[in-house]
C-alpha cells in the first residue's frame, strides 16, 4: 500500500516569490493534515481538513498561507508571497479518521523541504 | 492545553533495552499519550498510544504513572534502526484538534 504522496521533496525559491506543496493521502483516508517543522523542532499543525472541510486552520497564517483539499482527497499547501522565515519542512499526514481524533493515527509523508533565498 | 517536557537526548547501547521518559503533570482525564518518532530525514511515524493502561505492541511499550502525569516508551531491545528522534503527543482531550509535537528526545544508539 503506498503511503502519504508529497511533492516536490525540496524547492528552493526566492524572497516574494510563490511556491505550491502537492500532497496525496493513503486512499480511504479522511483527515489531512499539514504541519510545518523547523529545524531541531517538532512539527506545528498548520491546518486540519476533514474531507473537504478545513476544520482548524486556526495556526495557519492567512496572509501569505492558503490551502485547499476540493475533492477530499488531495491537497495543495501555497505560499504567496515567501519570506526568509519560510525555509522549513512541509509535512502532509492522514489518518483513517473513523476512531476519533483522540486515537487515531497520523501517517506522514517524507516532507517537501522549502528553502527561501 | 496541555504540555509535555522530554529530556533533549539520550543514549543507549545496541542490544540493551532503553526508557525514554515523558512528563505531562497537566494531563487531563481524556487525554490520550502518543509516541511517535521521526528518523533522520523523514516523516515522523507512530510507535503507540494508551489512556491508562500500560500497553504493548510489536515496536515498542508504553507504561503509564497511576496518576498519569508521566509516561515511559520502552524499546526491549535497542538496534541502530532506532536511533531517531521520539516525541511524546497528548491529543487534546476537548477537541483532539492540536497535536503538539515539542522537541522530543533525540536517541543515540551505540555499536
Amino acid at each position: 500500500e503506498a503511503g502519504v504522496v508529497q511533492s516536490p521533496r525540496y524547492k528552493i525559491i526566492e524572497k516574494k516569490q510563490p511556491v505550491a506543496f502537492w500532497c496525496n493521502p493513503i486512499s480511504g483516508h479522511n483527515t489531512l493534515y499539514w504541519y510545518l517543522q523547523n529545524l531541531g523542532q517538532g512539527p506545528e499543525l498548520l491546518i486540519r481538513y476533514e474531507n473537504e472541510e478545513a476544520v482548524d486552520d486556526s495556526q495557519l497564517p492567512k496572509d501569505r498561507f492558503s490551502a485547499e483539499r476540493l475533492k477530499g482527497v488531495d491537497s495543495t499547501l501555497k505560499i504567496q508571497p515567501a519570506e526568509l522565515g519560510d525555509s522549513a519542512v512541509y509535512l502532509c499526514a492522514s489518518s483513517f479518521g473513523e476512531t476519533g481524533p483522540l486515537t487515531d493515527t497520523q501517517y506522514f509523508g517524507p516532507g517537501t523541504r522549502l528553502t527561501v533565498l | 492545553d496541555a504540555k509535555t517536557t522530554q529530556p533533549n537526548s539520550m543514549e543507549s547501547n545496541e542490544e540493551e533495552p532503553v526508557h525514554l521518559p515523558c512528563n505531562h503533570s497537566t494531563i487531563s482525564g481524556t487525554d490520550y499519550i502518543h509516541w511517535y518518532r521521526q528518523l533522520p530525514s523523514q516523516g515522523p511515524e507512530y510507535v503507540i498510544h494508551g489512556l491508562t493502561s500500560n500497553v504493548n505492541n510489536r515496536m515498542a511499550s508504553l507504561a503509564i504513572a497511576e496518576d498519569r502525569k508521566s509516561s515511559t516508551l520502552i524499546l526491549h531491545r535497542a538496534t541502530l534502526r532506532d536511533a531517531a528522534v521520539y516525541y511524546c503527543i497528548l491529543r487534546d482531550g476537548d477537541t483532539g484538534n492540536q497535536f503538539y509535537f515539542g522537541t522530543g528526545t533525540s536517541l543515540t544508539v551505540i555499536p
